[in-house]
């Protein structure tokens, strides 16, 4: 595998379920990211991990749960979700964290999740 | 607040035709980064091309270019001869020099016609 994969690709799940996104980097990065695309909204970014330790929650609500054991892997567990969470969700890594334009951010294709 | 603007949702282009895409963004920052995004079909999200603000030279990636116009705060990109492997959404991204956010723009849709 190289560059960023996530799995599962896609995902449907009710609002009672728990489930969790996965996603590997093989790019020896340090920091790791989880974005939301939304349909007709720009990208949003939610978390953001830098040697494991996150550094940025952009305000998300605490159905999401993010961890990231080690600077290669980052999940997204999610518990009692809404239909407006259906969404794909986009995990990026980079070498480091700030300045975007120094640090490019490498994209894995997301995982589509639609909440019934 | 930094905001990034893409006012064309769709656009459409014949094969080995050149194509502009707009993008226009606020910011009170002077050092700041800007970028163009391709989505393909596959969903990956691809580094396209970049400029940062205090150049003046146009960045150019083979037969992608932008023309950066700072004082107007618009950021084109050009596609020239292009090709079907170019459908896809293209987004428009601003980062500030001082934080780790990258802003996107909502996105235009590119259809290359055969």
């Amino acid at each position: 595998e190289t560059g960023v994969t996530q799995t599962p690709r896609h995902l449907v799940m009710g609002m009672t379920n728990k489930k969790s996104l996965k996603c590997e980097q093989h790019l020896g990065h340090n920091a790791m990211y989880w974005y939301k695309q939304s349909a007709k909204k720009p990208l949003e970014l939610m978390f953001v991990y830098n040697f494991k330790e996150q550094t940025e929650n952009n305000s998300v609500p605490s159905r999401f749960s993010p961890e990231c054991p080690n600077s290669s892997h980052l999940f997204l567990h999610l518990h009692t979700l809404q239909p407006e969470d259906s969404a794909l969700y986009l995990c990026a890594s980079s070498q480091d964290t700030g300045r975007p334009g120094f640090y490019e951010q490498y994209f894995g294709p997301g995982t589509r999740l639609t909440v019934t | 607040a930094q905001t990034v603007t893409q006012s064309q949702p769709e656009m459409s282009v014949q094969e080995a035709e050149t194509v502009t895409l707009s993008c226009t963004y606020d910011t009170s920052e002077s050092d700041y980064y800007l970028f163009w995004y391709k989505q393909p079909p596959s969903r990956q999200m691809i580094l396209v091309i970049r400029q940062e603000a205090y150049k003046q030279q146009n960045a150019t990636e083979n037969r992608f270019s932008v023309n950066f116009q700072k004082a107007a705060k618009s950021f084109s990109l050009k596609i020239s001869d292009s090709q079907l492997g170019d459908a896809a959404m293209y987004f428009c991204a601003y980062s500030s020099n001082r934080d780790d956010k990258i802003i996107f723009g909502k996105g235009t849709r590119l259809h290359i016609l055969p």
